[in-house]
């Protein structure tokens, strides 16, 4: 079994500290993924990488940076942490979609960083 | 733009009721890929299926069934005979081919009572 593991279950930090939120993933996945979790809000996508040194936005990177330095872990990063940050963050990572698409194939999910900002 | 929409929010249902959650879409992408996931309460998001935009068939495994109607946009999910274990937030996701982004539901909250 796939087995995407994030570092921390629980993490509370200060405004404006410098966060790192880190993903490892075993099963050799080319595409990893770092989403946020809100009540009402669902599934919010920060940012991709389809490669390693490769990083692409997605809805929400306002505020956030990533790292992909080796394949197989993918970090997040709260360069200055703010109250509004307070959230559920979720890695997952899959394989190569079908043809050229990277979002064909089905997300592997860590189980989530709760992360309170105060 | 590409959508999901998924209208409840929660659901109570006593166990061995079976429960439907509605999963409507929006794309303007010929092909597409369409997701379920479930949240139990320890929060790993565990994936359910995936049906791409030209299999309409539905599918059945065990007590969970899919329907997927193109011409209502809609991807719905039924759990036939529910039990305490599917408490959990149930997900609908999109995807569009090529280099479209997924984009997920708010999520419907499922409940079942002993």
């Amino acid at each position: 079994d796939v087995k995407v593991t994030q570092s921390s279950r629980y993490l509370v930090k200060r405004t404006g500290e410098k966060v790192f939120l880190e993903c490892v993933q075993d099963m050799d996945h080319e595409n990893m993924f770092w989403y946020r979790q809100d009540p009402g809000l669902g599934l919010r996508l920060i940012y991709f990488s389809y490669d390693v040194k490769m990083k692409e936005k997605g809805d929400i990177p306002e505020g956030y940076s990533v790292s992909r330095e080796k394949k197989e872990r993918f970090s997040l990063i709260l360069e200055s942490a703010s109250t509004n940050q307070t959230s559920m963050y979720l890695c997952a990572s899959s394989p190569p979609g079908q043809g050229v698409g990277v979002w064909n194939s089905p997300l592997h999910f860590g189980n989530g960083t709760r992360l309170t900002v105060t | 733009a590409q959508k999901v929409t998924q209208a409840q929010t929660e659901i109570s249902v006593v166990e061995k009721e079976d429960v439907t959650l509605d999963c409507v879409y929006e794309t303007r992408d010929t092909t597409y890929y369409l997701f379920w996931y479930k949240q139990p309460p320890s929060g790993e998001l565990v994936f359910l299926i995936r049906r791409n935009s030209f299999d309409e068939q539905n599918e059945i495994s065990g007590r969970y069934s899919w329907n997927f109607q193109k011409s209502t946009s809609s991807f719905n999910f039924t759990i036939t005979a529910s039990q305490v274990v599917d408490s959990a937030v149930y997900f609908c996701a999109l995807s569009e081919g090529g280099a479209g982004k997924s984009t997920f539901g708010d999520g419907t909250t499922l409940t079942v009572k002993p």
